[in-house]
């Protein structure tokens, strides 16, 4: 499989669950990304990883925790959502954070009841 | 701050076309890269193109290409011979350290 991959693709949860989005990356790069994308909302970047160590996080709430165990994935762990927090959520790979273009896997489509 | 701007929410074009959508954008940096990425219904976003600032050409990917004028801080995409595969949302992003996207502009191609 080639590219930016992400799973799963839908999901549904409760405001009481826990669950994982996952993000793997096949190109090779050094940084990866989570975004959350709202309707008509621009992109909103929320964490930012370089060689596995976080270097951004952009005053997200604490349900949301993301994790990179090694430059290829990338997980982002969720816990007492709020309904709020349903949106598409992309996870994207570059070559290095500064200048670089960013290539973005199909998003998890979350759904919280 | 750095800012993108995109001022057409919705644009519409016939197929074979051509159409033009436009991204200004604000830095007091001298160096960075610009980017068009395309949203289809599907979701996935695509690069479309990217352009080095310090570089004065034009970039051009196929029958896309942008007209970059540094000075006005203007970064616009057009696409020439429209194709139905074509319809997305539009997002202009522009990229120091960190990937800064305009609201984006919905283009619907239209037999």
């Amino acid at each position: 499989e080639t590219g930016v991959t992400q799973t799963p693709r839908h999901l549904v949860m409760g405001m009481t669950n826990k669950k994982s989005l996952k993000c793997e990356q096949h190109l090779g790069h050094n940084a990866m990304y989570w975004y959350k994308q709202s309707a008509k909302k621009p992109l909103e970047l929320m964490f930012v990883y370089s060689l596995e160590e976080r270097v951004e996080n952009n005053s997200v709430p604490s349900r949301f925790s993301p994790e990179c165990p090694n430059s290829s994935h990338l997980f982002l762990h969720l816990h007492t959502l709020q309904p709020e927090d349903s949106a598409l959520y992309l996870c994207a790979s570059s070559q290095d954070r500064r200048y670089y273009e960013q290539y973005f896997g199909p998003g998890t489509r979350l759904t919280v009841t | 701050a750095q800012t993108v701007t995109q001022s057409q929410p919705e644009m519409s074009v016939q197929e074979a076309e051509t159409v033009t959508l436009s991204c200004t954008y604000d830095t007091s940096e001298n160096n960075y890269y610009l980017f068009w990425y395309k949203q289809p219904p599907s979701r996935q976003m695509i690069l479309v193109i990217r352009q080095e600032a310090y570089k004065q050409q034009n970039a051009t990917e196929n029958r896309f290409s942008v007209n970059f004028q540094k000075a006005a801080k203007s970064f616009s995409l057009k696409i020439s011979d429209s194709q139905l595969g074509d319809t997305a949302m539009y997002f202009c992003a522009y990229n120091t350290d960190k990937l800064i996207f305009g609201t984006g502009t919905r283009l619907q191609v239209f037999p």
